[in-house]
């Protein structure tokens, strides 16, 4: 069976302090791969989605930034860390080609930034 | 512009009583819409699918219905239990590609005693 892990689950950063989120699904290959910010209160926003290793397409322009060095490793980054940047981060995946698919979703992880 | 509205935005309900969650969508050309459940401080996890051909789907004590025609969703919650407090949210998808979801911003379902 597929998993989805995702961590660390809680953090509080200072403002201008680096950021590393990671997520890796196991049980599936070449998975679309997706990062989602949700404020408090707010929907779910696309920050990053990848089809394929080294493939990162951005959604909102922003401070951070993702890589995917491996086909079922997702990393969210950032070098310096805003007030605005705090929220609950969500990582997913979704069987490759399959565009009415599921997503499923990791645990979250929540940011504080102070 | 595609977009998805949901409706209410909040609801408090008495525990065994039942529920209504609302989602009007603009997204074209459709493909099918889910409804997720989403925990507090969890990821969401999909309850139903629903496809342009279907109206109606149960999953146990959910029901969500599909009126392509108005663009229109509901969900059904029956005899609401005390877990069923959670956020509901809708997402609907374009025909193709990889970034061709849409959602939106849920309902916040609390069940009291």
């Amino acid at each position: 069976s597929q998993t989805i892990h995702q961590w660390p689950a809680t953090l509080v950063q200072p403002v201008g302090s680096p950021l590393s989120l990671e997520c890796t699904v196991e049980g599936t290959s070449n998975p679309n791969l997706y990062w989602y910010r949700q404020a408090a209160g707010r929907g779910l926003q696309l920050l990053f989605y990848s089809v394929g290793i080294g493939q990162i397409s951005s959604e909102v322009p922003q401070n951070l930034s993702a890589s995917r060095p491996q086909d079922r490793q997702f990393i969210l980054s950032s070098k310096k860390l805003l007030l605005s940047d705090s929220g609950f981060y969500l990582c997913a995946w979704r069987k490759e080609g399959v565009d009415t698919g599921e997503l499923f979703f990791g645990e979250g992880s929540r940011l504080t930034v102070l | 512009k595609n977009q998805v509205e949901q409706s209410p935005q909040s609801l408090i309900i008495l525990e065994g009583k039942n529920c209504t969650l609302q989602c009007n969508y603009t997204v074209s050309p459709f493909s099918n819409l889910r409804w997720y459940k989403q925990d507090t401080g969890r990821g969401p996890v999909s309850l139903t699918i629903m496809t342009f051909s279907e109206n109606t789907k149960s999953n146990g004590r959910y029901t969500a219905t599909l009126d392509a025609d108005t663009k229109q969703s509901s969900l059904h919650i029956t005899a609401s239990q005390l877990s069923d407090s959670a956020s509901y949210i809708c997402v609907v998808s374009y025909q193709t590609g990889a970034n061709n979801l849409f959602f939106g911003t849920g309902t916040r379902l609390t069940v009291i005693p």
